[in-house]
């Protein structure tokens, strides 16, 4: 059974670092690209980042709001990827999802997500 | 970058009714790069079609997307009551990579 589980979300300052987490199973991790998305509270949904499989070249790609601050990576010997968030804004405050990429016919969609971890910059 | 449109913001209606969802996008949407998702309060998102028209895993056939260019539907043929809840329509362009959602159509019960 396919499952991706976010973890390290929590109350941050703003200005301050956190990491979060997001553990796959199920799934060959390295033939997959990973994403991120969020979600603030009562909103849309937001694409964050995502970075490719390792075939196409693990690399990432970020959204413009947080290109510069956000960095994604991934540790295929433990199946996790990681959103490494510096910087934080309040108005980064959301709950986190991730979300596995599937590549099909040149396009991305995303077939399994996590239930989130929620992100609270407050001072 | 293109923006999503989608109407109605809510639909109203009654369980065994036909919903139907508009997606607009600003520009065209190449190749079918369409997809819709699901999501009910306090959950994840779920994916229901993608390219367009093709039903992810495990969709029931009562949900069908169709359109291209800059128009898109999803449709849901007969409400069931698991069926209330928002969905989302989301395109990906692919140089530079980009994803974006509309804001999303609420379906509720009338």
């Amino acid at each position: 059974e396919v499952q991706v589980v976010e973890s390290g979300g929590d109350l941050v300052q703003p200005g301050r670092s956190l990491r979060l987490s997001c553990t796959a199973s199920g799934f060959t991790f390295d033939d997959y690209a990973m994403s991120w998305f969020r979600q603030a509270p009562g909103k849309g949904l937001e694409w964050v980042g995502f970075i490719r499989s390792k075939p196409y070249g693990g690399t990432p790609e970020y959204t413009a709001s947080v290109r510069g601050r956000f960095t994604i990576s991934t540790d295929g010997s433990k199946s996790i990827a990681y959103l490494q968030m510096n910087s934080l804004k309040t108005e980064d405050t959301a709950v986190y999802y991730c979300a596995r990429a599937h590549l099909w016919n040149l396009q991305y969609y995303f077939d399994y997500w996590g239930q989130g971890t929620l992100v609270t910059v407050s001072s | 970058e293109i923006v999503l449109t989608q109407s109605p913001g809510t639909l109203s209606l009654s369980p065994g009714e036909r919903a139907t969802l508009s997606c607009r996008a600003s520009q065209s949407v190449s190749s079918g790069h369409l997809a819709w998702y699901q999501q009910k309060p306090g959950q994840a998102p779920r994916l229901l079609i993608y390219a367009a028209s093709t039903r992810a895993t495990d969709i029931p056939d009562r949900f069908s997307g169709s359109g291209s260019g800059t128009d898109f539907t999803l449709t849901i043929s007969r409400l069931e009551p698991e069926d209330f809840a928002v969905y989302y329509c989301q395109q990906y362009t692919a140089s530079p990579p980009l994803f974006t959602f509309g804001p999303g159509t609420k379906v509720d019960i009338k």
